[in-house]
């Protein structure tokens, strides 16, 4: 089916371990998002790729990484895992001529102990 | 992206119309103005998106007034099922525009 899935859907971590986060979408959309939600916060930016091999950071970038190898996957590494991150993610995908129209998954939810 | 000024949250009862104004002051010539609605525990959804006047669809309209420099999203006649956070997004068509959220309008329907 066509559509934009994450994976894991839920998560527990230890604080310090490496965790990822899969984002997989059939459409072929060049551009991919990656959002944590907090309560408080709003959506907030972590990385965007505007094609494959093309990353670029967002607002809260700092402990996270991002590869983009080919155009439907984009998975959210988070190198040391800390209580902060402990948040939902999301990822979106879009790829018309109007870039605001972007489809999200259905969500990650991650804990760090 | 231009910044956005929405209210923090608004309340209505069911069969009422709901109308939501965005303001984006530093709004740029090829920018789109795009609506996203986030119910609890999924992700946002696309709602509607214009360029100029007014734009309807079967979920809602969007007014944009001439100068653009704000916007107003209107629900008719919401129902239960309307409470979500509403986001307005504005943004266009350069390559490498990242989407950015605020933190929405959170619209609470009693009956």
């Amino acid at each position: 089916d066509a559509g934009i899935t994450q994976s894991p859907r839920y998560k527990i971590t230890e604080t310090g371990r490496q965790v990822t986060l899969m984002c997989h979408q059939t459409w072929s959309h060049s551009y991919m998002f990656w959002y944590r939600q907090d309560l408080g916060h709003g959506l907030r930016l972590i990385y965007y790729s505007a094609a494959a091999d093309i990353t670029d950071k967002g607002e809260v970038s700092d402990g996270y990484v991002v590869s983009r190898s080919k155009t439907e996957n984009f998975p959210l590494t988070l190198e040391s895992a800390t209580r902060s991150q402990t948040s939902v993610y999301f990822c979106a995908s879009t790829g018309g001529p109007r870039q605001t129209e972007a489809f999200f998954g259905q969500g990650t939810r991650l804990t760090v102990v | 992206l231009a910044k956005t000024t929405q209210p923090i949250s608004m309340d209505s009862y069911e069969g009422q119309e709901v109308n939501i104004t965005c303001s984006h002051n530093n709004i740029a010539t090829n920018d789109y103005i795009t609506w996203y609605q986030q119910f609890p525990s999924q992700g946002p959804r696309f709602i509607i998106q214009g360029y100029k006047t007014k734009v309807t669809n079967e979920v809602a309209s969007l007014f944009i007034p001439a100068d653009r420099k704000s916007s107003t999203l209107s629900l008719p006649r919401v129902s239960l099922s309307d409470t979500a956070v509403y986001y307005c997004l504005v943004g266009g068509n350069q390559a490498g525009t990242a989407l950015i959220f605020g933190k929405g309008t959170t619209l609470s329907v009693s009956s």
